[in-house]
């Protein structure tokens, strides 16, 4: 089976802007959960899409938002892009509520 | 919610010694445990995980131990080599009813294996 894919894998944009990230799961995973990942902070939960539906979210303000369409694919926007906002996303896809998480390459995001 | 305190940050070793990773978590309901590893540059990749009602998976040259009393568990590298140099996290997540939780992450510990 392939594995977790993101699009693009880097991406360079300025204050202000916003973007959008996208994560193909594997193949029969409903479950698409989205983590951003920095040095200092190291991994970070940002959300958690099964069926369509949003079922947790991490501790992140309002600009980051996801949604997950029918094919299980998923998409994450940040809007009103800040500096802190640079860092690695990376998404992951698992089969089974209690199963192991995959993750995609992820997209190099940097803000100037 | 759920905190990972995650134990050394960085570990050397020589080629053939063995590594340990610890790990803590806070919440006494969370029942599963994954650990990843990830090498420079690439992403994190599910190396060995362990369930609540387990105390011990071993797969080859990795194994992982829970203690639920002590709401700790780690992972053991034997007869580490060169490849096994990475960052390394453990996570917790609490599985209710029909609904993932979060996955929580430690630190991480950025293990070098010196030839």
């Amino acid at each position: 089976k392939a594995g977790v894919t993101q699009t693009p894998r880097y991406l360079i944009k300025t204050r202000g802007q916003q973007v959008t990230l996208s994560c193909s799961p594997i193949s029969g995973h409903r479950s698409v959960s989205w983590y951003q990942q920095t040095p200092g902070q190291g991994l970070q939960f940002l959300f958690e899409y099964f069926s369509e539906t949003q079922r947790n979210k991490g501790n992140f303000p309002g600009r980051f938002s996801g949604r997950q369409f029918s094919n299980s694919r998923s998409e994450m926007n940040v809007s009103t892009l800040e500096l802190g906002d640079s860092a690695l996303y990376l998404c992951a896809s698992s089969l089974t509520v209690q199963g192991g998480q995959y993750f995609g390459p992820g997209t190099r995001l940097t803000v100037t | 919610g759920e905190n990972v305190e995650q134990h050394p940050s960085t570990l050397s070793v020589q080629e053939g010694d063995s590594a340990v990773i610890k790990c803590t978590y806070s919440d006494s309901a969370s029942n599963y445990f994954p650990w990843y590893k990830q090498e420079l540059g690439k992403r994190p990749q599910l190396i060995i995980d362990i369930r609540s009602n387990v105390g011990e998976k071993k797969d080859q040259r990795i194994a992982v131990t829970l203690n639920k009393t002590a709401k700790h568990f780690s992972l053991h590298i034997t007869e580490t080599q060169p490849e096994d140099s990475a960052v390394y996290f453990c996570a917790a997540i609490l599985v209710y009813g029909g609904s993932q939780g979060n996955l929580i992450f430690g630190k991480g510990t950025k293990l070098s294996v010196k030839p």
